[in-house]
């Protein structure tokens, strides 16, 4: 079963507009980590953000947020003001702690920032 | 700081040679993983090292891949003999041992093509 559900294959957003981007996952323990990453074309995978499974408030980094609903087990992220730097492929990923802490990446989103 | 070094950076061979990808991660980050990341999808973890005992190699094919990390530090992925199907991405990352909060940081890969 996929534990990190990403629907969206691809976005498009117009450039200054906000764009969330839809992240579930499914686990059975108590204590994860959610993160997001993003893959420019150049390949290399960045931290976005991190939310913890205990946290009561919704994380934020500059122009990113976490959306994070636990009870519907959803982190999507929000995007506002896009760039046209923003055009990349987005990653969730979920950490959890199954015999040692491993985490587990989403198929990603591929957003296109129009001009 | 430096970040995570991979090499080589790409690599062509043909179907049923060996290939062999190195890693060294930041200083002092106990934890590496090896992703295998196919055209178009997420990252999927090979195999994961706390220092230099193996945490997860679930998803390792064992007939052909091998990795190592001798002493805790850097580490060697091997593929041998390689297939078709092995033509990826192969990500090296590194985090510290902080449980949950511990986000990955990533090399900038090694482009494998099998012919």
């Amino acid at each position: 079963a996929q534990k990190i559900t990403q629907t969206q294959p691809g976005m498009f957003v117009q450039e200054k507009e906000a764009v969330t981007l839809d992240c579930t996952y499914d686990t059975s323990d108590q204590s994860y980590g959610l993160f997001w990453y993003k893959q420019p074309s150049s390949g290399e995978m960045i931290f976005l953000i991190y939310q913890g499974s205990y946290d009561e408030q919704n994380a934020t980094e500059g122009r990113y947020s976490l959306n994070f609903q636990k009870a519907r087990k959803s982190a999507n992220l929000v995007i506002s003001a896009s760039q046209l730097g923003d055009s990349a492929m987005y990653f969730c990923a979920m950490r959890e702690y199954t015999g040692g802490f491993k985490t587990i990446f989403g198929a990603g989103t591929r957003l296109f920032v129009k001009a | 700081e430096a970040g995570v070094a991979q090499s080589p950076r790409y690599k062509i061979i043909e179907k049923r040679q060996s290939v062999a990808f190195w890693c060294n991660p930041i200083s002092g980050h106990a934890t590496l993983y090896w992703y295998q990341q196919i055209l178009g999808q997420g990252p999927k973890l090979l195999i994961q090292f706390q220092n230099n005992g193996v945490v997860d190699d679930s998803q390792l094919p064992k007939d052909r891949f091998s990795a190592e990390r001798l002493k805790g530090v850097d580490s060697t992925l091997k593929i041998q003999p390689a297939k078709l199907e092995d033509s990826a991405v192969y990500l090296c990352a590194s985090s510290l041992v902080t449980g949950n909060t511990g986000e990955l940081f990533f090399g900038e890969g090694s482009r494998l093509t099998v012919l």
